[in-house]
């Protein structure tokens, strides 16, 4: 069975940058899509965009081109995001989700990383 | 990007009764709608993909349907453990889109 270990939350300065990892278990992340979905507090859920580990391609939804930073490492099976110049509405849960093909639902989800951003 | 408008926002309901959440696409899906229930400090859990396909583990009183870009999530015999808010997603193209969640309340 898949698992998703997320790390722990996150405390950021505005301005300043934070890397989020989510380590697979039970499968190899070379044979998923890793999906990024953030949810801020008390609100709804917004995909960021899927790294294929295999390759490194990567597609981002239009709002989050230039705050997120998808990445991979095979050898340990962990994907990665890098959220930058960070902002107060950048406060929020941010969950990983493998997909095993390019479209379907999410099965699998990790427990999530609560980013709070804060001077 | 595909958006999806769902309804209502929240509702109440008591045990035993049934509800109904729907989402409607901006454009066509072609059925690939999902379900998913969140409670409180948790990750959303898959109840419906496809439309109307129960996941594994979900109890049969949850179902979905369609009729043209409008999807449907019925829950029926409602009981203490469906409080929860409920999300939908297309999951037919990047980017993936949800809509904005429905709280369901059980008097």
């Amino acid at each position: 069975e898949v698992q998703l270990q997320q790390s722990g939350a996150e405390l950021g300065k505005p301005g300043t940058s934070v890397k989020l990892s989510c380590k697979v278990s039970g499968y190899n992340i070379r044979n998923t899509y890793m999906h990024w979905v953030n949810q801020r507090p008390g609100k709804g859920l917004e995909w960021i965009g899927r790294i294929d580990p295999a390759n490194g391609n990567t597609i981002y939804a239009e709002k989050f081109k230039s705050k997120a930073t998808l990445t991979a490492d095979t050898s340990s099976n962990t994907a990665y995001m890098q959220l930058s110049q960070l902002k107060s509405d950048d406060t929020a849960i941010y969950f990983c989700a493998p997909l095993m093909y390019t479209t379907e639902p999410f099965a699998y989800w990790g427990q999530g990383t609560l980013v709070t951003v804060s001077s | 990007d595909i958006q999806m408008t769902q309804s209502p926002a929240s509702l109440s309901a008591s045990l035993g009764e049934t509800v109904t959440i729907e989402c409607l696409a901006s454009e066509d899906i072609y059925s690939n709608l999902a379900w998913y229930q969140q409670k409180p400090g948790k990750s959303p859990q898959l109840l419906i993909y496809d439309a109307s396909s129960l996941q594994d583990g979900v109890p049969s009183r949850f179902s979905g349907s369609e009729s043209g870009t409008q999807y449907s999530l019925e829950i029926n015999s409602l009981q203490s453990e469906d409080a929860a808010t409920y999300f939908c997603q297309q999951h037919h193209d990047y980017p993936f889109t949800f809509g904005s969640g429905t709280k369901l309340e059980i008097k």
